[in-house]
């Protein structure tokens, strides 16, 4: 059974740029939730999406979108990008969403902002 | 805030001991616990979970345990291999909430 895929796993762009990463599910998957990891904060969640819905946020400011499609595949968005989002951004996918039905996550987008 | 915390930074153990990574939290609304490993250049990767209903969940080489008066658990690798050397994360969720909150992590070593 194919994991969650993300693409692309290397980023670089310029400062003040968009960016739209992508996350394909584990199949039967409706969940699909994304992290940033950076050195200094860990992983922090970002937002979750359940059949095409946003289900959860976390505490990022609103240049960070996201959405889900129909077949469970999400794209995450970060508009006017500055230093700072230079992280590693990791999409995890579940049956439910809930933490007892746990959660796989894909290999990450490793995003550079320069 | 930081509601779920690894205090221990790095742990270094010799191949065949027992190692021990701690985790503390803050949140009393936290009731399902989980730990993950990982690589570098790679996601998370699934290895325990117990919820607050329980004190101790075992999994072969892998055991947490649970103390929700002190709000402190542990996960024990028995016996320690090269191949645990990763960063285990432990995370936490209420429940039926779809978010996990992390812990910054603790890198394990297990030396020859």
């Amino acid at each position: 059974k194919a994991g969650v895929t993300q693409t692309p796993r290397y980023l670089i762009k310029t400062r003040g740029q968009q960016v739209t990463l992508s996350c394909s599910p584990i199949s039967g998957h409706r969940s699909v939730s994304w992290y940033q990891q950076t050195p200094g904060q860990g992983l922090q969640f970002l937002f979750e999406y359940f059949s095409e819905t946003q289900r959860n946020k976390g505490n990022f400011p609103g240049r960070f979108s996201g959405r889900q499609f129909s077949n469970s595949r999400s794209e995450m968005n970060v508009s006017t990008l500055e230093l700072g989002d230079s992280a590693l951004y990791l999409c995890a996918s579940s049956q439910t969403g809930w933490a007892n039905y746990g959660y796989t996550f894909g290999s990450g987008t490793r995003l550079t902002v320069v | 805030d930081q509601q779920v915390k690894q205090n221990s930074p790095s742990l270094s153990v010799q191949e065949g001991r027992i190692s021990i990574l701690n985790c503390d939290y803050t949140n009393s609304m936290f009731d399902y616990f989980l730990w993950y490993k990982k690589y570098p250049a790679e996601g998370p990767t699934f290895l325990i979970s117990i919820s607050s209903i329980k004190d101790k969940n075992e999994d072969g080489r892998f055991t947490v345990f649970l103390n929700k008066s002190a709000k402190h658990l542990s996960l024990h690798i028995v016996p320690s291999q090269p191949g645990d050397s990763a960063v285990y994360f432990c995370a936490a969720s209420p429940g039926t909430a779809s978010k996990l909150t992390f812990g910054t992590g603790t890198r394990l070593q297990v030396t020859l």
